[in-house]
């Protein structure tokens, strides 16, 4: 079994300050790791993703995360926030099923954390 | 390029009436499908998933069907809408093969059940 747990429900910054975002993951092997952000009334937009490859992912917008296997987390950071940065961002767990002689993934989101931006 | 839509928008029915919410995909052929909803205050849940035209695995137990009649395009249904149903409905596709398949969002339904 795989879960996600988000530390945070709501995060609030200061334009221009580091962003650190929370996640703990639980699985029973070597994960893949997402995080995901949702703007208000959109969609999911996938931020970045690790797979087992190099454990800094480096994302879109300036975001990243590091994958630490002893600490079962997958934190996401950014140096400086924008205002743009405000919306809803989702760690996810991957696990990979197989169904009819082909493969699917099935993701676990975490609660989400609500990012808010101050002037 | 691929491309996933998904309609209506937003939606708000009363309890006891039917749904029927659609999600198409372009650009790509044999997608894993997938209905994901998410309620207010918490994460997704994958609700149903699909490996090919009229595959359909659900995930967990509720008020809903998902049906896949054509190769690109994924239904969720209700016959009688509960007030647990409202959430913000997310459709996601990804490619058939491997295990390193990323899955994509479509825009969402909001769905508020009166």
């Amino acid at each position: 079994a795989q879960s996600v747990t988000q530390l945070d429900s709501h995060v609030s910054v200061s334009e221009g300050t580091p962003v650190l975002l929370r996640c703990n993951y639980s699985s029973s092997y070597s994960p893949s790791l997402f995080w995901y952000v949702q703007h208000p009334n959109k969609g999911l937009q996938l931020l970045l993703k690790y797979t087992s490859a190099a454990t800094l992912v480096k994302g879109i917008n300036g975001f990243e995360a590091e994958f630490k296997k002893s600490e079962t987390s997958f934190h996401l950071t950014k140096p400086s926030a924008h205002m743009s940065d405000a919306a809803e961002y989702f760690c996810v767990v991957r696990a990979t099923f197989n169904a009819g002689g082909t493969s699917y993934g099935k993701l676990t989101f975490g609660q989400g954390t609500i990012l808010t931006v101050h002037p | 390029s691929q491309t996933i839509h998904q309609w209506p928008a937003t939606l708000v029915q009363p309890v006891g009436s039917p749904l029927s919410l659609e999600c198409t995909v372009e650009g790509t052929s044999n997608p894993n499908l997938y209905w994901y909803r998410q309620a207010a205050g918490r994460g997704l849940q994958l609700l149903f998933y699909s490996v090919g035209i009229g595959q359909i695995s659900s995930e967990v137990p509720q008020n809903l069907s998902a049906s896949r009649p054509q190769d690109r395009q994924f239904i969720l249904s209700s016959k009688k809408l509960l007030l647990s149903d409202s959430g913000f409905y997310l459709c996601a596709w990804s490619r058939l093969a491997g295990w390193d398949n990323e899955q994509f969002f479509g825009p969402g339904t909001r769905l508020t059940v009166l």
